[in-house]
Order: C-alpha cells, then sequence, then structure tokens
C-alpha cells in the first residue's frame, strides 16, 4: 500500500491526451512538499520527467506537464506518442514518515 | 558528463550482507545527496534511505531501520548502501539517485544503471 495514491494504468491513442493523479494528504503532498514525476521505460533506470510540481528538465518535450492542488498531483501527456509507453511514478516528501515516498506506479498504454 | 556508475550484480544467501556502491563523476560530490531506491521484480519504486555526501547525515525508511546502513567516501566520490540480515524479499534492482541535498523533497535527477541483487538459498 503505498502512501501516495496512482491508478494503476491508463491509456489512450496517439495524439491524445491522458492525466495520471497522484493522491496524497496532509502529511505530504498537502503539506506543501514538493511532488515530482518520473518516467520509468521497460528494464531501464527512472529519468526525472517533471521537479518541483511542474518544472521540466531540459531535454524534456513540452507535452509533458505537472499540476499540485491541495493534497493530489497530476501529470498530463499532450500529442500521445508510442515512445511514451511506460511506468510513471509521482514522488514527495512525508514528514509523518521523515523520508521520500513514492506512488505506486501507473503503466501507460499506447493504443 | 554526470553519471553514478553502480557496482555489479550479487547473489546472496538469506542472512547475509550485501554492500552496493554508486561512484559519482562529472559534477562536485559534496553538494549534493544522494538516495538509494529499490525495485522488487514486477514491482514499485521504494525509497530506502537518503545521505548527504556533505555532512554524512542519514535519513532511512523506517521499514529498514536496524538493518540498512549508507555511507560515504568522499576521497573518491563514492556512495555506499550495505543492507544485512538478507531475506528473499530483499531481491530487487537497487539503485542510487543524486537529489538536492536537502534532506526533504528534492527531486532525484541523476540515476545509477541499477544493481541486480539476488538472495536464494
Amino acid at each position: 500500500q503505498s502512501v501516495l495514491t496512482q491508478p494503476p494504468s491508463v491509456s489512450g491513442a496517439p495524439g491524445q491526451r491522458v492525466t495520471i493523479s497522484c493522491t496524497g494528504s496532509g502529511s505530504n503532498i498537502g503539506a506543501r512538499y514538493d511532488v515530482h514525476w518520473y518516467q520509468q521505460l521497460p528494464g531501464t533506470a527512472p529519468k526525472l520527467l517533471i521537479y518541483g510540481n511542474n518544472n521540466r528538465p531540459s531535454g524534456v518535450p513540452d507535452r509533458f506537464s505537472g499540476s499540485k492542488s491541495g493534497t493530489s498531483a497530476s501529470l498530463a501527456i499532450t500529442g500521445l506518442q508510442a515512445e511514451d509507453e511506460a511506468d510513471y511514478y509521482c514522488q514527495s516528501y512525508d514528514s509523518s514518515l521523515s523520508g521520500s515516498v513514492f506512488g505506486g506506479g501507473t503503466k501507460l498504454t499506447v493504443l | 558528463q554526470v553519471q553514478l556508475v553502480q557496482s555489479g550484480a550479487e547473489v546472496k544467501k538469506p542472512g547475509a550482507s550485501v554492500k552496493v556502491s554508486c561512484k559519482a563523476s562529472g559534477y562536485t560530490f559534496t553538494t549534493y545527496g544522494i538516495s538509494w531506491v529499490r525495485q522488487a521484480p514486477g514491482q514499485g519504486l521504494e525509497w530506502m534511505g537518503w545521505i548527504s555526501a556533505y555532512i554524512g547525515n542519514t535519513k532511512y525508511a523506517q521499514k529498514l531501520q536496524g538493518r540498512v546502513t549508507m555511507t560515504t567516501d568522499t576521497s573518491t566520490s563514492t556512495a555506499y548502501m550495505e543492507l544485512r540480515s538478507l531475506r528473499s524479499d530483499d531481491t530487487a534492482v537497487y539503485y542510487c539517485a543524486r537529489d538536492g541535498g536537502s534532506g526533504y523533497d528534492d527531486s532525484f535527477d541523476i540515476w545509477g544503471q541499477g544493481t541486480m541483487v539476488t538472495v536464494s538459498s
């Protein structure tokens, strides 16, 4: 049972827009700790996709965007491409646990 | 370029210990922290703990307290993670990742390639 809750899977057709939610609580996202997002392609290490709620590292396409409100955060992907098929994880800090926490991960399938 | 290179795969028996290394290059090691994250086969990411490369203070996940120790050697820009009393459910890929060094809500911007640790009798 992950501290941050994500849907196990989402899907969309090429060109469409999908969103992935990340729901936390008052001791993590709701406590104003930053949320970060990672993309993990099969058999590879995770890659930082969004940091500080809504910032993209250099090289990440602007098709990827993040937002945060209250105790939840979201990752949006527009103009879906086949290469976006991967697992996506949110991450934040939890003051009750005194450590970082991850969501359970969401598998994105491009139909 | 900025990178983290981890040690190779390990096979251990239950009850043994494992020590994984993570060598940093391309940046000033002591300016950042190192977090360790593991991923069991077919499962999600699990944060294990963090160490400040500058001061050496640590934070560990509650479920691993007492079994894990994280250290750094600033002379070689290398971080280490030792896990003791290994069990079968410790079988996982272990990653090191660079973070901002605050010990709080930093992102993990650079990741090692991962080290597979298999615990089996």
